[in-house]
């Protein structure tokens, strides 16, 4: 069966710190999507990254970066010099190449203080 | 503009009474889904279309009912709401080569 685990629940950070939102997770297919959403206050989910299980190599957004490691199932996602507005709920989650079935992790909330 | 529409964005029902949450794409997408996010479960998976008249139970089906007459709708409906399904609903459509992109969603409450 397929399962994200995000570990960490709520995390509370200062302003400029660097983050690191960690998501393990379990599939016995070969070929999958890893995805991460943000869910700010306001409510609505915004898509951040996809990932296929053939690319490993780690992607940089802005403040934004993902470490993608099949070897121990992770797709760990850091933020560097947070921001108040970066405060939200972030999901991690991961498709089944088959049947393009989203599955969550439980989410993990960073509130970042000034 | 092109999207995902949900609606109504907030509802209060009573126990028993049949509910009907409607989403809506400007697209044709193939996929839509409908998810519940509850605190400590994160969002689980309700029912998913792969095309019109095509549904699936997927992880919470029970007391929901779908249909997809219509590519650009798909309908979720309570049959006999119970306060257990008070939550956060969302649908969301599955955009080829990009990935899954989600409604506003429905805040429901079963009184």
């Amino acid at each position: 069966a397929q399962k994200v685990t995000q570990a960490q629940t709520e995390i509370s950070v200062v302003e400029k710190e660097d983050v690191t939102l960690d998501c393990v997770y379990e599939t016995r297919d070969t070929t999958y999507y890893l995805f991460w959403y943000k869910q700010p206050p306001s409510g609505e989910l915004v898509f951040l990254i996809r990932r296929n299980s053939f690319d490993e190599q780690n992607e940089i957004s802005g403040r934004y970066s993902w470490n993608f490691q099949k070897s121990t199932s992770s797709f760990n996602f850091t933020i560097t010099a947070s921001q108040v507005v970066d405060s939200a709920v972030y999901f991690c989650a991961l498709s089944d190449y088959n049947t393009d079935k989203l599955i969550f992790g439980t989410g993990t909330r960073l509130q970042v203080f000034p | 503009d092109a999207g995902i529409t949900q609606s109504p964005r907030y509802k209060i029902t009573e126990t028993g009474r049949q509910v009907t949450l409607m989403c809506h794409q400007t697209w044709s997408h193939s996929y839509m889904f409908w998810y519940r996010q509850d605190l400590g479960h994160g969002l689980r998976l309700i029912y998913y279309s792969a095309a019109a008249d095509i549904t699936d139970k997927g992880e919470v089906p029970d007391g929901y009912v779908v249909s997809r007459s219509k590519t650009e709708n798909f309908p979720l409906t309570l049959e006999s709401a119970t306060r257990s399904q008070t939550s956060v609903y969302f649908c969301a459509t599955l955009r080829e080569n990009y990935g899954y992109t989600f409604g506003s969603g429905t805040r429901l409450t079963v009184v």
